[in-house]
């Protein structure tokens, strides 16, 4: 059974780097074929698609967040993360990481309980 | 900037069926925007039910089916339940950007 679990920090002051990393379970990343992506949801946004990462470390971001989010994977950890900077209350959000098919790009099967990053001061 | 549109909420009866719709901005929807649908309820993670228009996971109830109606992507929910009163969620593929609804309440009474 494959799991996704997110750790970092839940707190975070204005201005600086938001940090989150999904620990993956069950599957190895580095098996190919899977998007590995981070979404957020917040009630003033909805459901936001942050980017992806795929097994060789190729990348897409949302056009929106492209300029302040990095998204790495490490194979031999099992995990990828998200690095999103010059943070502003805006970004407060419960952030996701889930897996999706390369071949049925929004088949997004398994998303982690969700990590709750509040921006403030 | 693509906007996708959603019913903010509808209330259907134990037993009826409901269709939900997600539009585009952008024009019409078809199956190039491989429309999905998720369920979120308080405190959990969304679940997957459609993806690719009308595809199934094994775990979505064979009450609820996608599909396009009237240039729209719709998720049909029937001989609906309470434990289907949720929040739903449908996303659209379009030039290179998942863009997800802004969600629909549905309630059941």
């Amino acid at each position: 059974q494959l799991q996704l679990q997110e750790s970092g920090s839940g707190l975070v002051k204005p201005s600086q780097t938001l940090s989150l990393t999904c620990t993956v379970s069950g599957d190895s990343i580095g098996s190919g074929g899977y998007s590995w992506n981070w979404i957020r949801q917040s009630p003033a946004m909805g459901l936001e698609w942050i980017g992806y990462i795929y097994h060789s470390g190729s990348v897409d971001y949302n056009p929106s967040l492209k300029s302040r989010a990095t998204i790495s994977i490490d194979t031999s950890k099992n995990e990828f993360s998200l690095e999103l900077n010059s943070v502003t209350a805006a970004d407060t959000a419960m952030y996701y990481c889930a897996r999706s098919l390369v071949v049925a790009t929004t088949f997004f099967d398994y998303w982690g309980q969700g990590a709750l990053v509040t921006v403030s001061s | 900037q693509t906007v996708v549109t959603q019913e903010p909420s509808v209330t259907v009866s134990p037993g009826g069926t409901v269709t939900l719709t997600c539009g585009s901005n952008t024009g019409l929807v078809t199956t190039a925007y491989y429309p999905a649908w998720f369920q979120l309820k308080p405190g959990q993670p969304p679940r997957a039910l459609i993806f690719g228009t009308n595809n199934k996971h094994s775990w979505t109830p064979a009450r609820f089916s996608g599909s396009l109606l009237g240039g729209k992507a719709a998720l049909t929910l029937s001989r609906v339940q309470s434990d289907d009163e949720a929040d739903y969620y449908c996303v659209l593929y379009y030039r290179r950007v998942f863009v997800f609804g802004s969600g629909t309440k549905v309630t059941v009474v």
